[in-house]
């Protein structure tokens, strides 16, 4: 009954690969987003999906891409990794009002690019 | 620019006593402040929201306050316990949608 889920947990590749993370969440949630947590710790916002449409894209390589197959899932595709897109990847979700509605998050995708 | 500051010095504190966190933000006036907790290898949990016409917020052992006029939200756990550690992290609307996050503070409660 996980409300946020994402896969994998752990994703260990090499420059230039290409490579997707999955989320899924199952609270009926009409937005979603992506977080990244670099090694300092600090979670900053990457992208934002409300009702299958983009709303924020925050500044990111456009080796960065997310997609929204439907409401419950928004997946992120990394194209020619890079060292320094090594951080924790969280997916998230709130219902509509964002500055009153918690985000609830996945439990992170580990990426490590070496 | 806008910026939300947390204390970046990890806090220990004693079993029992009172933790006392500390977010504050600049060149922004939110409605609403959130807090979170996030444990290690997890994602952040949810812990409280306060409204800016809301002075102080209580949920079990938590009280936050939020101090619009010093841009400033205080976060406390009383009568602490060593699985209260953790980190905790303040949030809220800077710009556009995105729900933007501090840094965190480290919280660790010793027996």
């Amino acid at each position: 009954d996980t409300a946020v889920s994402q896969t994998p947990k752990y994703l260990v590749t090499q420059m230039g690969n290409d490579k997707s993370i999955k989320c899924e969440q199952n609270l009926g949630h009409d937005t979603m987003y992506w977080y990244k947590q670099d090694s300092k710790k600090f979670l900053k916002i990457m992208f934002s999906y409300n009702n299958k449409e983009l709303i924020i894209n925050e500044t990111v390589p456009n080796r960065f891409s997310p997609k929204s197959p439907d409401k419950a899932h928004l997946n992120l595709h990394i194209n020619s990794l890079e060292l320094g897109d090594s951080a924790v990847y969280f997916c998230a979700s709130s219902p509509p009002g964002l500055s009153n509605s918690p985000l609830h998050f996945g439990n992170g995708t580990r990426l490590t690019v070496t | 620019s806008q910026k939300i500051e947390q204390n970046s010095e990890a806090l220990n504190i004693q079993e029992g006593k009172t933790a006392t966190l500390t977010c504050n933000y600049t060149n922004y006036s939110p409605a609403y402040l959130q807090w979170y907790r996030q444990d290690p290898g997890r994602g952040p949990v949810f812990l409280l929201l306060i409204r800016e016409n809301e002075k102080e917020k209580r949920k079990e052992r938590l009280k936050v306050t939020f101090d619009t006029t010093l841009k400033q939200s205080l976060f406390h756990i009383t009568a602490s316990q060593p699985a209260d550690s953790a980190t905790y992290l303040c949030a809220l609307v800077v710009s556009g949608y995105a729900l933007n996050f501090g840094k965190g503070t480290s919280l660790l409660v010793t027996p």
